[in-house]
């Protein structure tokens, strides 16, 4: 099955400082990769995602890149603000059997910004 | 839309009891699935629905715990007997072919 790692677990950066969380996948036939914020005491909520025909994809501050070669895919975060502290999760949709799927995530990362 | 509605959102009950967790996922959502959330393992997917049909139950953990969708807008995850290893935080989550929304969990504690 899909197996997804994410580094790093815990990621601290300074306010208006920039952000990069890793994520790898196993599954060549994965095709869409989204990534959640979760806040506490919050589900995980998604804030962006990427489909396997595109290389990269922002909305404002954040970003994601996509390498499918070397299945890899990235959540970047400009201009940090102490509201973007939270547990990110990257996630990626397998095939199982027919027109099945699931989401497999990673081990989430826990952003802190530092004001 | 209210988005994934689950219940209750705290459950605390003592060990060897039942516990049954609830779900209504979002009207017109197709896929429904279930994670349990620890520190330890992060976010694991215990059992998926596609279309009121269970599709892939190897994330659940032992027989004690099961699961159901009689229709298209319910489903409960049930364990019987609890134990304490099973504290943990349920989510459920709904999707449409693309994305998927969770909702804010169930935060279950076995003393």
């Amino acid at each position: 099955g899909e197996n997804v790692e994410q580094h790093p677990s815990t990621l601290s950066v300074q306010e208006g400082d920039s952000a990069v969380i890793k994520c790898t996948y196993s599954d060549s036939a994965s095709n869409y990769f989204p990534w959640y914020k979760q806040e506490l005491g919050k589900g995980p909520q998604l804030i962006i995602d990427i489909r396997s025909n595109v290389g990269e994809k922002k909305d404002q501050r954040i970003a994601v890149t996509l390498n499918k070669t070397a299945k890899h895919f990235s959540l970047h975060i400009t201009e940090t603000q102490p509201e973007d502290s939270a547990v990110y999760f990257c996630a990626a949709r397998s095939q199982s059997g027919g027109s099945n799927y699931k989401l497999t995530f990673g081990k989430g990362t826990l952003l802190t910004v530092n004001p | 839309d209210a988005g994934v509605i689950q219940s209750p959102r705290h459950e605390v009950t003592e060990m060897g009891q039942e516990v049954t967790l609830r779900c209504k996922p979002i009207s017109g959502h197709n896929s429904l699935f279930w994670y349990r959330q620890t520190m330890m393992r992060g976010l694991e997917l215990l059992i998926y629905f596609n279309n009121n049909v269970p599709i892939d139950d190897s994330g659940m953990p032992e027989d004690r715990f099961s699961a159901k969708m009689p229709n298209a807008s319910f489903s409960t995850l049930k364990i019987q007997p609890s134990e304490p290893r099973d504290s943990a935080v349920y989510f459920c989550a709904s999707s449409n072919i693309a994305e998927a929304f969770f909702g804010q969990g169930t935060r279950l504690t076995v003393v």
